[in-house]
């Protein structure tokens, strides 16, 4: 049972190019989250989805970030307009409800986005 | 914005050594996990506490889950080279059968040399 994939795992982008990184869950996890971890930082949730729906986005900033999560496909994370700011290493987890441990969170190995 | 303080934030010990990484928070979590993150890695899932005062073993480790669900700590006996990384604790606020995002901890770094 393969596990979360990400990819790329390197991706480097000039400022004001987009960004866009994908998310393949588990095999029979429909719960996608993004979050965040700057350098030298702990992780940050940015948004939680579940498959055609995005279910709590109070991580995401108000501009340039949008994810979605589609019937089919990887769940996209994208950012438009990149700034040095930007510049993180971006996870992806996946859960799958079953009974009380419905939030045990596997997590994928990232995408460090650098912006130049 | 609920917060996970985790303490020491930096820990260097000696081979054999045993130590304890506590996570404390003002919040009540409906569960709490830990993880070891190594450099350029995903954080990797050691386990999940869900009943206040549950204790879980995993070979020599430890972890304890506080009986008001709001603290918990990782107790590594006889610490390793290998055990070297980031240790993350996380709570989940949600409802039981819900999934729900996690508060992440702010980290401890454990360094074990020989």
């Amino acid at each position: 049972n393969a596990g979360v994939m990400q990819n790329p795992r390197h991706l480097v982008r000039r400022r004001g190019q987009e960004a866009r990184l994908r998310c393949s869950p588990m095999k029979g996890h429909s719960h996608v989250y993004w979050y965040r971890q700057l350098p030298e930082e702990g992780l940050k949730f940015m948004v939680y989805l579940q498959k055609e729906n995005i279910i709590d986005e109070s991580g995401m900033p108000k501009e340039r970030f949008s994810a979605e999560f589609p019937k089919e496909g990887p769940s996209i994370l994208r950012i438009q307009q990149v700034v040095r700011g930007d510049s993180a290493a971006y996870f992806c987890a996946s859960s799958l409800i079953r009974g009380v441990l419905n939030t045990e969170a596997f997590f994928g190995q990232g995408t460090r986005l650098t912006v130049v | 914005t609920q917060l996970l303080e985790q303490s020491p934030q930096f820990l260097s010990i000696q081979e054999g050594e045993n130590l304890t990484v506590y996570c404390n928070s003002s919040s009540v979590f409906s569960s709490l996990q830990w993880y070891r993150q190594e450099p350029g890695e995903g954080p990797v899932l050691l386990v999940t506490v869900v009943t206040g005062g549950e204790v879980k073993k995993l070979k020599r480790l430890t972890f304890q889950f506080g009986d008001a669900r709001k603290d918990s700590s990782l107790h590594i006996t006889a610490a390793q080279p290998g055990d070297t990384g980031l240790y993350l604790c996380a709570g989940a606020l949600g409802l039981a059968g819900t999934a729900s995002k996690l508060t992440f901890g702010t980290g401890t770094r454990l360094q074990v040399t020989l």
